[in-house]
C-alpha cells in the first residue's frame, strides 16, 4: 500500500490550460502539503493543510488553488498554465504540523507545459 | 534569514569508498536536521533525522549525521558506498515555533558512484 499517492505521475499540457493533481495519503495525518521542484531540483514548500484549514501559503500565484475535501486528500488545480509551471511538484503529509515533524513524500507529479 | 546550504553540488566517489555530504544551515538556535534521499524518479525518503541528544544519529541504509553545533553543519557519511546509493540528496530543516510543518530544503547534492 503507498502511503502517499499522487496522480497522475506524468502530465503534458499546452500554456493556457486548467489541470489538476490529486493526493491522497493512508497514514491517518492530520497535515499534509505541496512542494514544487523546479528544473535545478530546488524544492520549495507551496501548501500546507492541517484537519482540512490552509495554514501556509508561501507567496504562490493565485492561478493555483489546493483544495482538501477531507484531511487525507489535498489536491492542487492550476488555472492557465504558464511555461514557467513545469516541475515536478511534490504532496507529503505528516502526523501533525508540529516543527520538526516527520513529513512523508509521494512520488511527484512531473508537469510539462509545452 | 533562515537558510540551508549544500555547498556540493556534485559528488563522484568510488563504489566501496567512504561518502561525506555537506550541510550548513543559518539559524540563531538549533533546528530539527533531516536527511533525504531523492532516487531517480522516485520521490523523497527520509534517511535520519535529529533533533536533540547524542550528536551522532543512525539512519537506514548505513547512513548517519553528526550535528556539530559550533559549526552549523548536520553533515552525512557512509563508511562504504554502494552502487544503489546513487542518487540526489537533500538536507532539510525546520525552524522556529511556527508549527507550520514546513522544512526548508538546501540545494542538494548528485552523488555519482563509479564502479
Amino acid at each position: 500500500d503507498t502511503a502517499v499517492s499522487q496522480t497522475p505521475k506524468y502530465l503534458v499540457t499546452q500554456m493556457g490550460n486548467d489541470k489538476s493533481i490529486k493526493c491522497e495519503q493512508n497514514l491517518g495525518h492530520d497535515t499534509m502539503y505541496w512542494y514544487k521542484q523546479d528544473s535545478k531540483k530546488f524544492l520549495k514548500i507551496m501548501f500546507s493543510y492541517n484537519n482540512k484549514e490552509l495554514i501556509i501559503n508561501e507567496t504562490v500565484p493565485n492561478r493555483f488553488s489546493p483544495k482538501s475535501p477531507d484531511k487525507a486528500h489535498l489536491n492542487l488545480h492550476i488555472n492557465s498554465l504558464e511555461l514557467g509551471d513545469s516541475a515536478v511538484y511534490f504532496c507529503a503529509s505528516s502526523h501533525s504540523h508540529s516543527t520538526g515533524t516527520e513529513a512523508f513524500f509521494g512520488q511527484g507529479t512531473r508537469l510539462t507545459v509545452v | 534569514a533562515q537558510s540551508v546550504t549544500q555547498p556540493d553540488i556534485h559528488i563522484t566517489v568510488s563504489e566501496g569508498a567512504s561518502l561525506e555530504l555537506r550541510c550548513n544551515y543559518s539559524y540563531g538556535a538549533t533546528p530539527y536536521l533531516f536527511w533525504y534521499v531523492q532516487s531517480p524518479g522516485q520521490g523523497l525518503q527520509l534517511l535520519l533525522k535529529y533533533f536533540s541528544g547524542d550528536t551522532l544519529v543512525q539512519g537506514i541504509k548505513g547512513f548517519e549525521a553528526e550535528f556539530k553545533r559550533s559549526q552549523s553543519s548536520f553533515n552525512l557519511r557512509k563508511p562504504s558506498v554502494h552502487w544503489s546509493d546513487a542518487a540526489e540528496y537533500f538536507c532539510a530543516v525546520a525552524f522556529g515555533s511556527g508549527n507550520t510543518g514546513k522544512l526548508i530544503f538546501g540545494q542538494g547534492t548528485t552523488l555519482q558512484v563509479k564502479p
